[in-house]
């Protein structure tokens, strides 16, 4: 059962433009949403996240939506770069009674921002 | 700052051995790290979260005689896999945070590339 889901494996940007990379998930104890972005070889990198309480967080190029009710969330690039060029995880985060909580992943989404 | 460090980069090792993978918070104590395992094209797996000095918690359908874990410190997790055989072959990454309940994110490793002949 994925409550993780990225739907697009790949997407194709000109340099320039905006990149939209989407995830949607089930479960509504999610509380925490978080993007990384991933290089080959390496672990995954913090971009930006959001809580549950807020529909939209800004960092610099990096933008996070959050549509609670469609249990939908993404992350807008603006403008998009070459180095930008990743994969990109959505993460979800559950807390649990005692104190432990968890993040679940999408299975991400392949950026590839082009000149 | 909350930088985590992996240790090794990549192992390659006859079948029946064990394996021991390390990983450090460099500049912050984190109380609390997470083992995951990745599959080619896959997304990162949680097997288990470990909290200093007390027992991993590993999540269903995860062998906790088979991947030991131990957290002695606020900067070291080790992640064993024992008696190795060539389907525990994947990419294992850990990550780190400090406290729990704090809306801040997971530190990653640069994870370590199991190959098991």
């Amino acid at each position: 059962d994925q409550q993780v889901k990225q739907n697009s494996p790949s997407l194709s940007v000109q340099e320039g433009r905006i990149s939209i990379l989407n995830c949607d998930y089930t479960n509504s104890m999610f509380d925490y949403f978080l993007w990384y972005k991933k290089y080959p070889a390496e672990g995954p990198t913090f971009l930006i996240s959001i809580s549950s309480i807020k529909d939209k967080n800004e960092d610099g190029r990096f933008t996070v939506f959050l549509n609670k009710s469609a249990k939908h969330l993404s992350l807008h690039i603006v403008p998009s770069q070459p180095g930008d060029s990743a994969v990109y995880f959505c993460a979800a985060r559950e807390h649990f009674a005692g104190g432990g909580n968890k993040l679940t992943f999408g299975t991400g989404t392949q950026l590839k921002v082009e000149l | 700052g909350a930088v985590v460090s992996q240790h090794p980069s990549r192992v390659i090792c006859k079948s029946g051995t064990s394996v021991k993978i390390e990983c450090r918070s460099l500049d912050f104590q984190a109380t609390t790290m997470f083992w995951y395992r990745q599959f080619p094209k896959q997304s990162l797996m949680l097997m288990a979260t470990s909290n200093e000095g007390s027992k991993a918690t590993y999540e269903q359908g995860v062998e906790k005689d088979k991947f030991l874990i131990n957290h002695a410190s606020l900067t070291l997790s080790t992640l064993t896999v024992t008696s190795a055989h060539p389907e525990d072959s994947s990419f294992y990454i850990c990550s780190a945070i400090t406290g729990g309940y704090s809306n801040q994110p997971q530190h990653f490793g640069d994870g370590t590339r199991l190959s098991i002949l």
